[in-house]
């Protein structure tokens, strides 16, 4: 089992470029979540997904990001434009059954937006 | 609505010492009740968990009793390793809930 296998590691970019975080779940798990990591607020969910289908989006914070999940073992988190305010480490994390069954988290994205 | 709330860190110990991190909880409805660990470097893992009132989960050492009585779920080990240096988290559901809800997590360093 490969685990739950988040690209890239680390992103460094300018301000007002566009960055797209890519995660593939672990196979035959329905569900993925995207969450937000830093010193100042701890883990914050953004989105999460069932069957590819967006269920909860209340957490992403503002109209700059955007979710997909085209297919069961592909995602992506997109921010468009950057700011350093969304500086975090970024997890993508799956699951069998949902939010009682565990979660499997990657190895997250470290995003530095300079 | 459901919140979680840790004992501050960070905690530092000595190897062999032993190990309490508190976590008590506030919930609408009936809870199950985690523990994650977060090594450095590295993404979220369960640890261990409880789905009912006195349930005791354990792995590696840890364990944790979900006591409904007073709202607490705190996590002990008989004697730290240093390789139980980490940030853990205390986390719980609801059935109704649409997310898992963390708590704010606790740094332990655990020197030789």
């Amino acid at each position: 089992d490969a685990g739950v296998i988040q690209s890239p590691r680390h992103e460094v970019t300018e301000m007002g470029q566009e960055v797209t975080l890519r995660c593939k779940p672990i196979s035959g798990h329905d569900y993925l979540f995207w969450y937000r990591q830093t010193m100042m607020r701890g883990l914050e969910l953004l989105i999460y997904f069932n069957n590819n289908v967006p269920i909860d989006d209340s957490g992403m914070p503002e109209d700059r990001f955007s979710a997909k999940m085209p297919n069961a073992s592909f995602s992506t988190l997109k921010i468009q434009p950057s700011e350093p305010r969304d500086s975090a480490v970024y997890f993508c994390a799956s699951s069998k059954t949902g939010l009682n069954s565990p979660l499997h988290f990657g190895n997250g994205t470290r995003l530095t937006v300079t | 609505g459901n919140s979680v709330t840790q004992m501050e860190g960070p905690v530092t110990l000595s190897e062999e010492a032993f190990l309490t991190i508190n976590c008590t909880y506030t919930a609408t409805g009936y809870p199950s009740l985690f523990w994650y660990v977060q090594y450095p470097g590295e993404g979220l893992q369960l640890l261990l968990k409880a789905t009912k009132a006195d349930d005791k989960g354990s792995n590696k050492g840890f364990e944790a009793t979900y006591r409904k009585e007073t709202t607490s779920f705190h996590l002990e080990k008989g004697s730290v390793q240093v390789s139980d240096s980490a940030v853990y988290f205390c986390a719980l559901s609801t059935p109704k809930a649409r997310q898992l809800t963390f708590g704010s997590g606790t740094q332990l360093t655990v020197l030789p």
